[in-house]
């Protein structure tokens, strides 16, 4: 069936060094992707998003990359600041594109 | 204020009662969905609905009721058939991406 999974769960940087959380994803159909950041008792924030027609796309101080051939995809924070320190979790739009997958997270703490 | 709200943060329930989550929405978007979020959990689609007067089960609607009369607004009540009803409870509307309200804490006690 559908799955979207991270491989690491937790995840510790020191301030201002870069992040890189990872994602995998199991359905080769999905063509549309998210990455949501959530912090504790809020609901989650979309960050940046990618089409299956790009392999990378950049906002401000994150970039996503996208690799279709392995089902892979990341999402790179620069210069990590205290305020990212949250739950971030990938979504695929899967089958037929009406709903969307997401895994269970990866916890982000930014140590100082 | 623009956005999508919903009520109240924080809720309680004895066991056996039926209970309605809010949410409303003012950004026009036509489809809004309802998720649940458990700790250490992604999150699991309940119901969606792509359009007033018409919705579709998700993968865990068992126990669970919307409606969708207006395109501001779709409530969720959790019913007493519900056996494990902790949880965080997640609206969101899709404008291309989906994008959550502040989401509803219920505890059943």
């Amino acid at each position: 069936g559908e799955s979207v999974g991270l491989h690491l769960p937790t995840l510790s940087v020191q301030e201002g060094d870069n992040s890189i959380i990872n994602c995998a994803y199991s359905n080769s159909a999905s063509d549309y992707f998210i990455w949501y950041k959530q912090e504790s008792g809020k609901g989650p924030q979309f960050i940046i998003d990618i089409r299956s027609n790009m392999d990378k796309r950049q906002g401000q101080r994150v970039t996503v990359l996208l690799n279709k051939t392995v089902k892979h995809l990341s999402l790179q924070i620069a210069a990590t600041q205290p305020g990212d320190s949250a739950v971030y979790f990938c979504a695929e739009n899967g089958n037929y594109g009406q709903n969307f997958v997401f895994g269970p997270g990866t916890r982000l703490s930014v140590l100082p | 204020d623009g956005g999508i709200t919903q009520s109240p943060k924080y809720l309680f329930r004895k066991e056996g009662q039926n209970v309605t989550l809010s949410c409303e929405q003012n950004l026009n978007h036509d489809a809004m969905y309802w998720y649940r979020q458990d700790p250490g959990q992604g999150l699991r689609l309940i119901y969606y609905s792509q359009i007033v007067n018409d919705f579709q089960k998700g993968d865990i609607a068992e126990g669970y009721s919307v409606s969708r009369e207006k395109k501001e607004s779709f409530p969720l009540t959790v019913t007493s058939a519900q056996k494990n009803p902790t949880a965080f409870y997640l609206c969101a509307t899709r404008a291309g991406g989906l994008f959550f309200g502040p989401g509803t804490r219920l505890t059943v006690l």
